[in-house]
């Protein structure tokens, strides 16, 4: 059964950058049928799609961040990585990671981690 | 981007009611379309996608229909279980967008 976890600081000060692993267990990471991505959902808001990459490295993100998403993957770790950088209030949210099938719908979530940002 | 935008925002229901939300997009989706059911401090759960099929053990009392611009989640008899928010999301092209969702209480 497939599972995700994200991990990282919960507390990220303003202008920093914030960083998030999403470790997978129970499958693959280096497969060419899925993509792996990430959704944050600031508290009570609804969510918002930060962007996907797939085995190989490939990456598409969600022009709203306005180019502060990076996402990397290491295969032989079966995991990949968030980062967003010069944060602000407005970046505080539940971040989730996420599979995505080919047809790129989130067919698997981890449970999500709460990362606030604050001085 | 593609906007997509839920109806109504909260919808309060009895157990056993049939209950439908909309989902309507700003421009033609085709039928790239999913829900996701969603309970207070949880991951969402897909339970549709391609606007009509079933997830791999969702219960059959939810369902969904529509194409191009407009779509409709139907839960038949609700449980106590269903109780939780709703989101659609588009996958016909990036960026991949939800709807704001859509609460469903108990009356």
């Amino acid at each position: 059964q497939l599972q995700l976890q994200e991990s990282g600081p919960g507390l990220v000060k303003p202008s920093e950058t914030l960083s998030l692993t999403c470790s997978v267990s129970g499958g693959s990471i280096g497969s060419d049928t899925y993509y792996w991505g990430w959704v944050r959902q600031p508290p009570g808001k609804g969510l918002e799609w930060i962007g996907s990459i797939n085995y190989s490295g490939s990456t598409y993100y969600n022009p709203s961040l306005k180019s502060r998403a990076t996402i990397s993957v290491d295969t032989s770790k079966n995991q990949f990585s968030l980062k967003v950088s010069s944060v602000t209030a407005a970046d505080t949210a539940v971040y989730y990671c996420a599979r995505l099938t080919i047809q790129r719908y989130f067919d698997n979530w981890g449970q999500g981690t709460l990362v606030t940002v604050s001085s | 981007d593609i906007q997509m935008t839920q109806s109504p925002s909260t919808l309060s229901a009895s157990i056993g009611d049939r209950v439908t939300i909309t989902c309507r997009a700003s421009q033609s989706i085709s039928r790239w379309l999913a829900w996701y059911q969603q309970k207070p401090g949880k991951a969402p759960k897909l339970l549709i996608y391609k606007a009509s099929s079933l997830e791999s053990g969702v219960p059959s009392r939810f369902s969904g229909s529509g194409s191009g611009t407009e779509f409709t989640l139907t839960i038949n008899s609700l449980q106590p279980d269903d109780f939780a928010t709703y989101y659609c999301q588009q996958y016909n092209s990036p960026p991949w967008t939800f709807g704001q969702g859509t609460k469903v209480e108990i009356k």
